[in-house]
């Protein structure tokens, strides 16, 4: 059974700081690229990052560019983003998900998701 | 980045209506090789679910009843039957050019 499980949301003041895990069993986590995405209250999908299946390639947002840092332990198939100087605009919640599974080209979509872990920048 | 509009914000149908909601990208998503186009459909309270993916092809488990189309920058998921549990927000990916984009989304309602 798959499960994308994350955790380490809460509520951090303007500037603060914050880490997130992604938890994953039943996939293949170590030959995957993982992705976060958010959601604000409301709002449309923003893809925020991107890591390979060995973490030799990574790629952000413009908007959380040199704030964020994305990183893997595939010993433990765990996923992680630091989020740091964050601001109100990062509020959201945040979902890890699988890129994988369903392929076209080599061009994957993503086919597991977790169900997110809520993020709130406020003073 | 390529940004997809979708249309239209809302759409409100009785169950076994048709449903027709539309992706135009602001430039071509794809080549000769195809269209890196997804949907995911994402109901109250839940994660997304991937329905289509490059443009076409159904994802494993997801009914008949949804068919996805188009080329180059306009493309439309179809629901042929409105079920109940159609119910939600249907979202359209690119995934040709970095960095991945996703629609504003189209509100499937139920009367």
């Amino acid at each position: 059974q798959v499960q994308l499980v994350e955790s380490g949301g809460g509520v951090v003041q303007p500037g603060g700081s914050l880490r997130l895990s992604c938890a994953t069993s039943g996939i293949d986590f170590s030959g995957s690229a993982m992705q976060w995405v958010r959601q604000a209250a409301g709002k449309e999908l923003e893809w925020v990052a991107v890591i390979s299946y060995d973490g030799s390639h990574i790629s952000y947002a413009d908007s959380v560019k040199g704030r964020f840092t994305i990183s893997r332990d595939n010993s433990k198939n765990m996923l992680y983003l630091q989020m740091n100087s964050l601001r109100p605009e990062d509020t959201a919640v945040y979902y890890c998900a699988r890129d994988g599974g369903y392929c076209t080209n080599g061009v994957c979509y993503f086919d597991y998701w977790g169900r997110g872990t809520l993020v709130t920048v406020s003073s | 980045e390529i940004v997809l509009t979708q249309s239209p914000a809302t759409l409100s149908l009785s169950p076994g209506e048709r449903a027709t909601l539309s992706c135009r990208a602001s430039q071509s998503v794809g080549n000769y090789l195809g269209w890196y186009l997804g949907w995911y459909q994402q109901k109250p309270g839940q994660a997304p679910r991937l329905l289509i993916y490059g443009a076409s092809n159904r994802a494993a488990g997801i009914p008949g009843r949804f068919s996805g189309s188009g080329s180059e920058t306009d493309f439309t998921l179809t629901i042929s039957s409105l079920e109940p549990e159609d119910l939600a927000v249907y979202y359209c990916q690119q995934r040709f050019q970095w960095p991945v984009t996703f629609g504003g989304g189209t509100k499937v309602e139920i009367k």
